[in-house]
């Protein structure tokens, strides 16, 4: 079945330190990833869309300069957190539509850990 | 405004019984609705989808029932095992169907 890949799963850095976190599609293609965080004993909620080759869509709230995403293949997609804050800890998760998924079947990372001290 | 809710945030079963759990939103109109498995520290699983001109999806020991007149999906587990805690999330498509929103979460705990 598809899979998705995240990397690292889980991740400590300093305060004012940026964090990239990669996502990839192991065995298909990915033209649009998502990327939601989740807070401990929250939902989901989604952070933005991932475009192949074109900028990302944010949603309303989440600012485009300090989640920068870039996704420059078919496979791969990348979340770069930067100037991380205390603030920023959370539970990050990529998911992809394979194309075999009939009706928009979302397969999801195993998510990355985010801890800034 | 548009919310998609659970239940409740956790429900407490005894092994064997079936878990009944509730999906109600507002101010959406779904083609379809989906349910996602999610244990702790991972990312979420899907279970299964159902349309709306579906009134009942199965799985195996899984039931999904989707009425889109009170706005609300159910979700069973029937013969509910240990191995079935774990947060049951329900999931729509919203603006203008290209972006997948989560319910609020429910917490199944299956105990023995």
């Amino acid at each position: 079945g598809a899979v998705v890949s995240q990397h690292p799963s889980w991740v400590i850095c300093k305060s004012g330190t940026s964090v990239k976190i990669e996502c990839r599609s192991l065995d298909f293609q990915a033209t649009t990833m998502f990327w939601y965080r989740q807070f401990p004993k929250q939902s989901l909620m989604l952070m933005a869309t991932s475009n192949e080759g074109s900028k990302a869509t944010y949603e309303q709230g989440v600012e485009k300069d300090k989640f920068l995403i870039n996704h420059a293949s078919l496979t791969l997609s990348t979340l770069t957190v930067t100037s991380a804050h205390p603030e920023d800890s959370s539970f990050y998760i990529c998911s992809a539509i394979p194309a075999t998924s009939g009706a928009n079947v979302l397969t999801f990372g195993a998510g990355s850990r985010l801890t800034v001290l | 405004s548009q919310k998609i809710e659970q239940n409740s945030e956790a429900l407490n079963i005894q092994e064997g019984k079936t878990a009944t759990l509730t999906c109600n939103y507002t101010n959406y109109s779904p083609a379809y609705l989906q349910w996602y498995r999610q244990d702790p520290g991972r990312g979420p699983v899907f279970l299964l989808l159902i349309r709306e001109n579906e009134k009942e999806k199965r799985k195996e020991r899984l039931k999904v029932t989707f009425d889109t007149t009170l706005k609300q999906s159910l979700f069973h587990i029937t013969a509910s095992q240990p191995a079935d805690s774990a947060t049951y999330l329900c999931a729509l498509f919203t603006g203008g169907g290209n972006k997948l929103t989560f319910g609020t979460g429910t917490q199944l705990k299956v105990e023995l």
